[in-house]
C-alpha cells in the first residue's frame, strides 16, 4: 500500500530552469509534509518541510506548495543548479500518533544539465 | 559535530546466517529509528526508539528481525537467519526528541549470497 506517491520517477532540466517534483497522498490523518534530498552514498537529508495550516512555503530557490482539498504538495527549485542533482523524496508523517514515522515517496532522480 | 554514524558500510554474507546492524546516533538525540531502503525507492520505517524502549516495531517484516537500544544510545538491529530478500540498503536516524527533524546515517549495505 503506497501512501505517497511521487512523480516524475526522473528529471532533466537545464542550469537556470526551474524543477518541479510532485507528490500526491492518501491518508488525511498526515499532518507534516518534508522533502529530502539524497546524494549518492548518502542518507537523505531535511530540505525543506511544510505543515497543512499554510499552502506555500519558501527557503532560497526551494519552494513547498501545498494543496490540502486536493491531497498534494510539489517541490519548486528555481534557477536550478548541477549542484541541485540529486535524488529527492516527498515523505508525510502524523505527529499525533506521537512520533514521526515518515512515509516516503519513491524517489525522483534530478539531473541539472550544466 | 558528528553526524549518525552507521557500522559496517558494507555487510556481504550468506543466507542464513545472522547478522548484526550498528548505529551510533547523534550525540544526545533522544530518538532514533531504523529504516530500509530498496534499490530505487524511499526509505520505509521499521522501528522507533525513544531512549531505550521500543515505541513501535509495527514495520518489522517478520520475527527474525529485532532491535535494541540498551542504554538508549547505540542500537542494534539483528536479523536472524537472513534471506535473500533481506537484502537493502538499511537506514538509520535520529532525532532530538520525536517531532523534531530526524538526520539519517549514510546506511549499511547488505547483501545477501
Amino acid at each position: 500500500q503506497q501512501q505517497v506517491k511521487q512523480s516524475p520517477q526522473s528529471l532533466i532540466v537545464q542550469k537556470g530552469g526551474i524543477s518541479i517534483i510532485n507528490c500526491a497522498y492518501e491518508n488525511t490523518a498526515f499532518d507534516y509534509f518534508p522533502w529530502y534530498q539524497q546524494f549518492p552514498g548518502k542518507g537523505p537529508a531535511l530540505l525543506i518541510a511544510i505543515r497543512p495550516d499554510v499552502s506555500e512555503k519558501k527557503e532560497g530557490r526551494f519552494t513547498i506548495s501545498f494543496n490540502k482539498s486536493a491531497k498534494q504538495f510539489s517541490l519548486h527549485i528555481m534557477d536550478s543548479q548541477p549542484g541541485d542533482s540529486a535524488t529527492y523524496f516527498c515523505a508525510a508523517s502524523n505527529r499525533n500518533t506521537g512520533f514521526q514515522k515518515l512515509v516516503f515517496g519513491t524517489g525522483t532522480r534530478l539531473l541539472v544539465s550544466p | 559535530g558528528a553526524g549518525v554514524s552507521q557500522s559496517p558500510r558494507y555487510k556481504v554474507t550468506k543466507r542464513g546466517q545472522d547478522v548484526a546492524l550498528r548505529c551510533d546516533p547523534i550525540s544526545g538525540h533522544v530518538s532514533l529509528y531504523w529504516y530500509r531502503q530498496a534499490l530505487g525507492q524511499g526509505p520505509e520505517f521499521l522501528t522507533y526508539f525513544n531512549y531505550e524502549a521500543q515505541q513501535d516495531k509495527s514495520g518489522l517484516p517478520n520475527d527474525r528481525f529485532s532491535a535494541e537500544r540498551p542504554e538508549g544510545s547505540i542500537s542494534t538491529l539483528t536479523i536472524q537467519r537472513t534471506e535473500q530478500r533481506d537484502s537493502a540498503m538499511y537506514r538509520c536516524a535520529s532525532s532530538l526528541d520525536w517531532g523534531e527533524v530526524q538526520h539519517f546515517g549514510d546506511g549499511t549495505r547488505l547483501s545477501i549470497l
